[in-house]
Formats: C-alpha cells, sequence, structure tokens
C-alpha cells in the first residue's frame, strides 16, 4: 500500500477555504485516492476519491496533480462543524486482495475557529 | 437502505474476562473490516472478512479473533482483556473487494473500557 503523509494539524477561521494536502510518493498506476472525515466518538466518514485533475462534489473538491504524488482537499467556507480529523488513503478499488493490513495513519485533524 | 450498526455501543469489562461485539453491514456489502481506534495508536486495522473468510489481518495478537456469517453480519471477539484493550472498536463495510481503494463505510463504533 502506498505510504501517505499529512500535516499533523491545522488552525482556519470560519468562512475561509481550507486546503489539506497528502503526499503519496509511491502512488501505483490503478491506485485511487480517498479521503475521509472523523467527528470524535464517531467512525470515519467518506468525503470524496478521485483518480486524476479534479473531483467536486457536494461538500469538497479533490485536486489531483499529474504526476499523482500527492492531493489536495478543500473545503470551501469552513464551519465550526467541519472541525474534525481527516484522512487520506490511496488504494486500488479494483483490488481482490481486500484490505491488506490497511491503516489510516494519524490524520489531519482540522480545528475551525470562530 | 440503513447504514453500518454496531452493538453494543458501550461496554464495561474487567481484566480477564472476554468480550464479544457485533457488526451488521450494508445491506448487499459483502466485505467486514475491523478497526481498533486509541488515543495514543489511532485507527488500527484488526481483520477483514469476505464471504465468511478472513481475508487480511492485522498486527494484533491472537486474544483479537472474529468471524463472519452468511449473512454478512460479522462478530469480533476479545478474550482476557487487558487495560490496553480500551478503545473504540469500528467496523466498515464495503461492497465487494474491501480493498483500500474501495469506499467504506463505517458504524457508529463500539467503545469498550477494560477496568
Amino acid at each position: 500500500l502506498a505510504k501517505t503523509t499529512q500535516p499533523i494539524s491545522m488552525d482556519s477561521y470560519e468562512g475561509q477555504e481550507v486546503n489539506i494536502t497528502c503526499s503519496h510518493n509511491n502512488i501505483a498506476t490503478n491506485d485511487y485516492i480517498t479521503w475521509y472525515q472523523q467527528f470524535p466518538s464517531q467512525g470515519p466518514r467518506f468525503i470524496i476519491q478521485g483518480y486524476k485533475t479534479k473531483v467536486t462534489n457536494e461538500v469538497a473538491s479533490l485536486f489531483i496533480p499529474a504526476d499523482r504524488k500527492s492531493s489536495t482537499l478543500s473545503l470551501p467556507r469552513v464551519s465550526l462543524s467541519d472541525t474534525a480529523v481527516y484522512y487520506c488513503l490511496v488504494g486500488d478499488p479494483s483490488s481482490n486482495f481486500g484490505n491488506e493490513k490497511l491503516t489510516f495513519g494519524t490524520g489531519t485533524r482540522l480545528t475551525i475557529i470562530p | 437502505k440503513a447504514g453500518v450498526t454496531q452493538t453494543p455501543r458501550y461496554l464495561i469489562k474487567t481484566r480477564g474476562q472476554q468480550v464479544t461485539l457485533s457488526c451488521s453491514p450494508i445491506s448487499g456489502h459483502r466485505s467486514v473490516s475491523w478497526y481498533q481506534q486509541t488515543p495514543g495508536q489511532g485507527l488500527q486495522f484488526l481483520f477483514e472478512y469476505f464471504s465468511e473468510t478472513q481475508r487480511n489481518k492485522g498486527n494484533f495478537p491472537g486474544r483479537f479473533s472474529g468471524r463472519q456469517f452468511s449473512n454478512s453480519r460479522s462478530e469480533m471477539n476479545v478474550s482476557t482483556l487487558e487495560l490496553g484493550d480500551s478503545a473504540l472498536y469500528l467496523c466498515a463495510s464495503s461492497l465487494a473487494s474491501g480493498s483500500s481503494g474501495e469506499t467504506q463505510y463505517f458504524g457508529p463504533g463500539t467503545r469498550l473500557l477494560v477496568l
């Protein structure tokens, strides 16, 4: 599995756009990039997934450069309720080997300041 | 469609006891994974089941075991509980391969406290 590196924590003010970058230098050809959000005492929740260029849904955008060695989760106009831990994962959705010792890592703890 | 459910939500046990946690995946999902989350270690993969077979296993001692039934429901058992087993245990289901690239849907977790 491709190893990912994210900042441990970030702070931002309400209403601002927040960008969280994840490095995955050894991403494989068939790997996709997936981001999850986790609130305290809850299970992680899927936010967005992409393979290349840009993906946008109702809650976030995911920017992936051509070399795919990094990705950036963009949260527009954050609010206090966006305070959570954000995890970046890479993997091949077509793999038949299941979750090979999957680890979410430490993620990025985002704190939104009023 | 109902989400992933886990029971019980909270549990208090004493050292040396054993515990069984249950997870019901989203209808139609065949892969169920279990994770342990502690403040110090983050989210750690325990094991994954697919079609009643354990397909992958993380680095946990043999005290941690699991199984999956024909309806895809899964149970996790921890024997001879230790204080360090206190954690939030999360179950996730996915449609088919359960790979790291496939979207996983998490349950609310079972918070276990070992005294």
